[in-house]
């Protein structure tokens, strides 16, 4: 079972550089997130979907930005690096049921650097 | 808003000691409470989940109970060992006004000496 994929596992950029950070999930989870982990600041949401064509902000959106064409994937676009945006990144997967998420599945993290 | 928070580490133990990690949550409405535990190098898993007032979750020995009263979700463990060494984050999930939400607290990390 592969879960969630994340891809790459490790990356490092030059500021103003642009990215995508991709995540691919197989279980038909309607719900799709991405996290930053930041040594002492636990996860942060940066934006989630809850199905294809609906995406939503959360906690620390500023440049970044995402889409949901299908529901098997949740890419993450970085615009311009910068290197506050040096972080480890998670994305989880959810099923929706009864009005509220349930277990969160996570990917292996994408470790980013940028210079 | 929304908000979780738990103890602050590292907790270092012995082996076979009792743990608590203390986690207190503020949230409208009637959110699902869980803890996950990050191994070094990989994702959150989930470790246990409440849903409701009163719920024990529980697994691989660690439990934690679902206290409306005080607004806690405590983990506990009666006997650790070196392999429960890990980062442990509660966390809290819900629906406010059409929002979905899913907010966790800092971690805290757990140290098993044998």
């Amino acid at each position: 079972n592969a879960g969630v994929t994340q891809t790459p596992k490790f990356q490092v950029l030059k500021t103003g550089q642009s990215m995508t950070l991709q995540c691919a999930q197989d279980m038909n989870h309607e719900y799709m997130s991405w996290y930053r982990q930041d040594p002492g600041m636990g996860l942060r949401l940066i934006h989630y979907s809850v199905g294809a064509g609906i995406t939503d902000q959360g906690e620390v959106p500023n440049g970044y930005n995402v889409s949901r064409s299908t529901t098997e994937d949740f890419p993450l676009r970085l615009l311009s690096a910068a290197p506050s945006q040096t972080s480890v990144y998670f994305c989880a997967s959810s099923y929706l049921g009864g009005g509220a998420t349930g277990e969160l599945f996570f990917g292996e993290g994408s470790r980013l650097t940028v210079l | 808003g929304d908000s979780v928070t738990q103890m602050e580490g590292p907790v270092t133990l012995s082996e076979e000691a009792f743990l608590t990690i203390n986690c207190t949550y503020t949230a409208t409405g009637y959110p699902s409470l869980f803890w996950y535990v990050q191994y070094p190098g990989e994702g959150l898993q989930l470790l246990l989940k409440a849903t409701k007032a009163d719920d024990k979750g529980s697994n691989k020995g660690f439990e934690a109970t679902y206290r409306k009263e005080t607004t806690s979700f405590h983990l506990e463990k009666g006997s650790v060992q070196v392999s429960d060494s890990a980062v442990y984050f509660c966390a809290l999930s819900g629906v406010t006004s059409g929002t979905y939400k899913y907010i966790f607290g800092t971690g805290t990390r757990l140290k098993v000496l044998a």
